[in-house]
């Protein structure tokens, strides 16, 4: 089946500092990547979309300078959390469409755990 | 704009029991339907879809119908096993919301033996 590699798994960093985030499929191009935070006990939610090639669309609220994401290949988008603050803190999970229609079911990495001290 | 409503957990069921976890949409159009689980430690990953009404997804023993006359799509498992102690959210995709996913709360399960 189709397979979403994300990395690191967990991070742990200072305030002030960067952190990236890489997701990768594995055995199919994705053209686009979906890029979700989840905060505790509560649902996912969408941060941006990940387009190869272009720009990132982010979703409303969501600070561009905070959360850079590039996509410079048809497996890998990256998010870039800058400056990172305490309450950057939270889980990040990528996704993307293996199959083709843009209703079709997204497959998930298994997530980043965040954590700025 | 489109919105997922699901209800709140946790459930806790003893093994062999009957599970109803309600999941209720907003969207305009014709949205297609998900359920994913996320296990301890894990992923989400698809259980089940329907993209039309009166669809009925199935896998594993769930299964959930697209209601579009009460824009529900419920999860039902007739007998639950401690295996399946997740967390499930309920989620949809339409065009009217540029075909992003649009996730419920997410509702805990926890199965005792």
């Amino acid at each position: 089946g189709a397979v979403v590699s994300q990395h690191p798994s967990r991070v742990i960093c200072k305030s002030g500092t960067s952190v990236k985030i890489e997701c990768r499929s594995l055995d199919f191009q994705a053209t686009t990547m979906f890029w979700y935070r989840q905060f505790p006990k509560q649902s996912l939610m969408l941060m941006a979309t990940s387009n190869e090639g272009s720009k990132a669309t982010y979703e409303q609220g969501v600070e561009k300078d905070k959360f850079l994401i590039n996509h410079a290949s048809l497996t890998l988008s990256t998010l870039t959390v800058t400056s990172a603050h305490p309450e950057d803190s939270s889980f990040y999970i990528c996704s993307a469409r293996p199959d083709r229609g843009d209703n079709s079911p997204l497959h998930f990495g298994n997530g980043t755990r965040l954590t700025v001290t | 704009g489109n919105s997922v409503t699901q209800m709140e957990g946790p459930v806790t069921l003893s093994e062999e029991a009957f599970l109803t976890i309600n999941c209720t949409y907003t969207a305009t159009g014709y949205p297609s339907l998900f359920w994913y689980v996320q296990y301890p430690g894990e992923g989400l990953q698809l259980l089940l879809k329907a993209t039309k009404a009166d669809d009925k997804g199935s896998n594993k023993g769930f299964e959930a119908t697209y209601r579009k006359e009460t824009t529900s799509f419920h999860l039902e498992k007739g007998s639950v096993q401690v295996s399946d102690s997740a967390v499930y959210f309920c989620a949809l995709s339409a065009r009217t919301g540029g075909f992003k996913t649009i996730f419920g709360a997410g509702t805990r399960l926890f199965v005792k033996a």
